[in-house]
């Protein structure tokens, strides 16, 4: 059974610091990986997707890496902002030979706070 | 603009009082699925669908029914809601090939008294 860990649980910065995220899983026969960011009380917004074939993927401030072998993924944030504060969550999607076709399997997310 | 749209994003109710969570997509897409939020549990898969017809269980469906009628549409049926039903739901979808984006709802908030 896959299960995915996301450390550290919570994190406060101030402003404009560089930062990373960590994410582990246990099985390494995965489709791809996707970081979320969800705020208060609203939905999931898609940051990056990793495919298994790829080492990494950015998007403006962001940068995301997998290591497929070891099972690991990190999201690093640069020079952080007060509105990058969020939970970020990590979901790996389950290869298809799996018992749960296309599952993604969460971590349980870092709370990110930056403050001014 | 591409989404998924779910309704109602409030909802609270009686125990036993049937209700449904509608779930509709723009994409086209193949695979769409349901997940609850819980604190502590992180999000669980409850159903999925790869096609229209074609449903399965995900690791929490006990008290869920689901239907794909149509290629956008999967809504959530609680036949019978139950107090520890009560979480925050939401809705996904992705191409069926799974090698591109999930795209999720906003969410449902449901509570049963």
């Amino acid at each position: 059974k896959q299960e995915v860990t996301q450390i550290p649980a919570a994190l406060s910065v101030p402003e404009g610091e560089n930062l990373v995220l960590n994410c582990s899983f246990t099985d390494s026969a995965i489709y791809n990986l996707q970081w979320f960011r969800q705020d208060p009380g609203k939905g999931l917004t898609s940051l990056l997707l990793i495919q298994s074939s790829q080492r990494e993927q950015t998007s403006g401030r962001l940068n995301a890496s997998l290591d497929k072998s070891s099972g690991r993924s990190t999201l690093y944030i640069a020079a952080s902002q007060p509105g990058d504060s969020a939970t970020y969550l990590c979901a790996v999607r389950g290869d298809a030979g799996g018992t749960s076709y296309g599952k993604l399997t969460f971590g349980q997310g870092t709370i990110l706070t930056v403050h001014p | 603009e591409a989404q998924v749209t779910q309704n109602p994003r409030y909802l609270i109710t009686v125990t036993g009082k049937k209700l449904t969570v509608t779930c509709s997509q723009n994409m086209n897409h193949e695979y769409m699925s349901w997940y609850r939020q819980d604190p502590g549990l992180g999000l669980r898969q409850i159903y999925y669908s790869m096609n229209v017809e074609v449903t399965d269980k995900g690791d929490v469906p006990e008290g869920y029914k689901v239907s794909r009628k149509e290629k956008r549409n999967f809504p959530l049926i609680l036949e019978s809601p139950s107090p520890n039903q009560t979480s925050l739901y939401f809705c996904a979808s992705s191409s069926g090939r799974l090698n591109t984006e999930a795209f999720f709802g906003q969410g449902t908030r449901l509570t049963v008294v």
